[in-house]
C-alpha cells in the first residue's frame, strides 16, 4: 500500500520561480492537508479540504493555493516562491475531519 | 491557535518514565498525539475524544482533562525506539476545523 505519495522529495528555487507539489493518496480519504514545518515551530497548517471540492485557509495561507483535483489529488502551488518559504512539506490525509492522519514523507524545499 | 507543550526536550535512559503536557487556551473537542522520529513524517499515536477516557497504546498512555483543557502523554519503561520529537495536535470545540499542533517535545532515550 503507497498511503500518501508526495513528489518531489527535495527542490530548489530562485526567488520569484513558481513550482507545484503534488500528493496522491489511495486509501479513499475524504480530507486532504498541507502542512510545513520550520525548525522550533512544529506544523503549521496552510490550507486543507474536509472534501473533494471544497478547500480552506490554514493557519498560514499566504503565498500558496491549492487545488483538490479529486477525491485522491491534492496539489500545492507557489506562484512566486519567496526564501521565507524554505521549508519541509507535508501533506496528510484522514478519513474525514480531524481522525488519525496519514503523512507523506515530505517534500524538503529550498528557495534562494 | 497553537497549542503549548513542556518540556521541550527531554533525555531518558533505557527504562525510565517520562510525562509530555500539551494546553490549550481554547475549550478542545479533541486531542491527538504523533511521533515524528529525525528525517520521517509524524506518525500517529493516538487520539483522545472530549467525554472519552483514556486510550494506550503498548506502554505509551495519555489523558485529556477537558476542565483544563490539557492533555498528557505517558511514557513507561522507555525503549530506545521511543526516541523523537512529540506532537500534540488539538481540535477546538467547533469541530470541523484541522488540528493545530504544538512545537514538539524532544524525546531522547539513551543505553
Amino acid at each position: 500500500n503507497a498511503g500518501v505519495t508526495q513528489t518531489p522529495k527535495f527542490q530548489v528555487l530562485k526567488t520569484g520561480q513558481s513550482m507545484t507539489l503534488q500528493c496522491a493518496q489511495d486509501m479513499n480519504h475524504n480530507s486532504m492537508y498541507w502542512y510545513r514545518q520550520d525548525p522550533g515551530m512544529g506544523l503549521r497548517l496552510i490550507y486543507y479540504s474536509a472534501s473533494e471540492g471544497t478547500t480552506d485557509k490554514g493557519e498560514v495561507p499566504n503565498g500558496y493555493n491549492v487545488s483538490r483535483l479529486n477525491k485522491r489529488e491534492f496539489s500545492l502551488r507557489l506562484e512566486s516562491a519567496a526564501p521565507s518559504q524554505t521549508s519541509v512539506y507535508f501533506c496528510a490525509s484522514s478519513v474525514k475531519d480531524n481522525e488519525k492522519l496519514f503523512f507523506g514523507s515530505g517534500t524538503q524545499l529550498s528557495v534562494l | 491557535q497553537q497549542p503549548v507543550q513542556s518540556p521541550q526536550a527531554v533525555i531518558l535512559r533505557e527504562g525510565e518514565d517520562a510525562v509530555i503536557n500539551c494546553s490549550s487556551s481554547k475549550a478542545l473537542y479533541s486531542v491527538h498525539w504523533y511521533r515524528q522520529k529525525h528525517g520521517e513524517a509524524p506518525v500517529f499515536l493516538m487520539i483522545l475524544l472530549k467525554g472519552g477516557e483514556q486510550k494506550g497504546h503498548e506502554k505509551i498512555s495519555a489523558s485529556f482533562n477537558e476542565k483544563k483543557q490539557q492533555s498528557s502523554l505517558y511514557l513507561t519503561a522507555s525503549q530506545l525506539s521511543y526516541s523523537g520529537t512529540y506532537f500534540c495536535g488539538t481540535e477546538g470545540s467547533n469541530s470541523g476545523y484541522a488540528l493545530n499542533f504544538g512545537k514538539g517535545t524532544s524525546l531522547l532515550v539513551t543505553p
